[in-house]
């Protein structure tokens, strides 16, 4: 079975610092993990996605994601936030290849001028 | 590409009457399409699955009677609210998976807000 745990419900920062969103994963097989972003009254954007190629993965509006097996961790960076990255992210996980996807329990990120 | 359309975008209907949601996959065949329902400031719960041209698997604790499914067609899914109550208010988002490149990528549609009054 799978399961996704972000750990943290709400993140603020000063626009211009690092953003750091994390989550962990729990799965039986080798995972596909996404991160999504949701503005307010939105659907989903796709910011980037992890399949069992490289580790590091880089997604739009300068955001990336490092996988690592050893600590079941996906964490989401982004070296400078920006006003626009306000919203609410969810981090994902699928199982086998096209299964159902699992969703964390989103982290709001606030950002402050 | 891989675009997944909703409509419409918010309703707002009587309770006990019946409220009809479109999701339609505009540049790709989707082979099978998920339907979510959202609460506020909430994550996104999975209500059930659906292929095309056969009947929809729904997560347990969702009444298929309620939350009618019909997936008739490769770009066309729609779930229908009967006798809705206020309760089942809500955001419902749908997703359509495909073929497109050869990717098993879910595309998300902009979402729906329902209000039962």
């Amino acid at each position: 079975a799978q399961s996704v745990t972000q750990l943290d419900s709400h993140v603020s920062v000063s626009e211009g610092t690092p953003v750091l969103l994390r989550c962990n994963y729990s799965s039986s097989y080798s995972p596909s993990l996404f991160w999504y972003v949701q503005h307010p009254n939105k659907g989903l954007q796709l910011l980037l996605k992890y399949t069992s190629a490289a580790t590091l993965v880089k997604g739009i509006n300068g955001f990336e994601a490092e996988f690592k097996k050893s600590e079941t961790s996906f964490h989401l960076t982004k070296p400078s936030a920006h006003m626009s990255d306000a919203a609410e992210y969810f981090c994902v996980v699928s199982g086998a290849r096209g299964g159902k996807l699992i969703f964390g329990q989103g982290t709001e990120l606030s950002v402050k001028p | 590409g891989a675009v997944v359309s909703q409509h419409p975008s918010w309703v707002i209907c009587k309770s006990g009457t019946s409220v009809k949601i479109e999701c339609r996959s505009l540049d790709f065949q989707a082979t099978t399409m998920f339907w979510y329902r959202q609460f506020p400031k909430q994550s996104l719960m999975l209500m059930a699955t659906s292929n095309e041209g056969s009947k929809a698997t729904y997560e347990q604790g969702v009444e298929k009677d309620k939350f009618l499914i019909n997936h008739a067609s490769l770009t066309l899914s729609t779930l229908t609210v009967t006798s809705a109550h206020p309760e089942d208010s809500s955001f419902y988002i749908c997703s359509a998976r495909g073929l497109a490149g050869s990717s098993y990528e879910q595309y998300f549609g902009p979402g729906t807000r329902l209000t039962v009054t």
